[in-house]
């Protein structure tokens, strides 16, 4: 069985300053990974997914997120955060298509960016 | 021009009560799910569906039920409302060959 690890509910950083959201997963096999965000009573949207190849991905809103496998990883950055980044923000993980990514999304709990003017 | 979208955006019903939300998907998927995302927006699947076959989470009560009248569509009734259901619900859609899935923008379902 998969699970996602999101270290820190709670993040607060300073406007400019760099954002790091942590995510460590436990999956059989390399999974497809996903940081997704959701602004205040809206839905989810994707900022970046990892399923093969580079394993240094760029999503948009100027972040961007790199697969360790090694670390078992997917930690999110931006070098330089924003007011409107203030959101939450959630890891997620799936099998690798195997017949369909029909088994859904694995996620963890979130964590709550808060951006300090 | 919405990709995914959900009715109604807000529910409050009595327990008891048997209720339906619709989703629909304009971006020619084949495979929808829905998600439940509780007061600690805490995720989880419910249900994902493609025109072969259901795949249900072994914990969502029965009282669930998904129905798809087309690829385009899967709505979600569910039958004797209770407190705990009291909720936001995702719809949500992607290609059965792949990863990216879209979401709705939720339903807020609150149950008194």
């Amino acid at each position: 069985a998969q699970s996602v690890t999101q270290l820190g509910s709670h993040v607060s950083v300073s406007e400019g300053a760099l954002v790091l959201l942590r995510c460590n997963y436990s999956s059989s096999v390399p999974p497809y990974l996903f940081w997704y965000v959701q602004y205040p009573n809206q839905g989810l949207q994707l900022l970046l997914k990892y399923t093969t190849g580079a394993t240094l991905v760029k999503g948009i809103n100027g972040f961007e997120a790199e697969f360790k496998k090694s670390e078992t990883s997917f930690h999110l950055t931006k070098p330089s955060a924003h007011m409107s980044d203030a959101a939450e923000y959630f890891c997620a993980v799936s099998e690798p298509y195997s017949g369909g990514g029909a088994d859904g999304l694995t996620f963890g709990k979130g964590t709550h960016l808060i951006i300090q003017p | 021009d919405t990709a995914v979208s959900q009715t109604p955006k807000y529910l409050v019903t009595q327990m008891g009560n048997d209720k339906s939300i619709k989703c629909e998907q304009n971006l020619g998927h084949d495979t929808m799910y829905w998600y439940k995302q509780d007061s600690k927006k805490f995720l989880k699947i419910m249900f994902s569906y493609n025109n072969k076959e259901l795949i249900i989470n072994e914990t969502v009560p029965n009282r669930f039920s998904p129905k798809s009248p087309d690829k385009a569509h899967l709505n979600l009734h569910i039958n004797s409302l209770e407190l705990g259901d009291s909720a936001v619900y995702f719809c949500a859609s992607s290609q059965l060959a792949g990863p990216e899935q879209f979401f709705g923008p939720g339903t807020r379902l609150t149950v008194l």
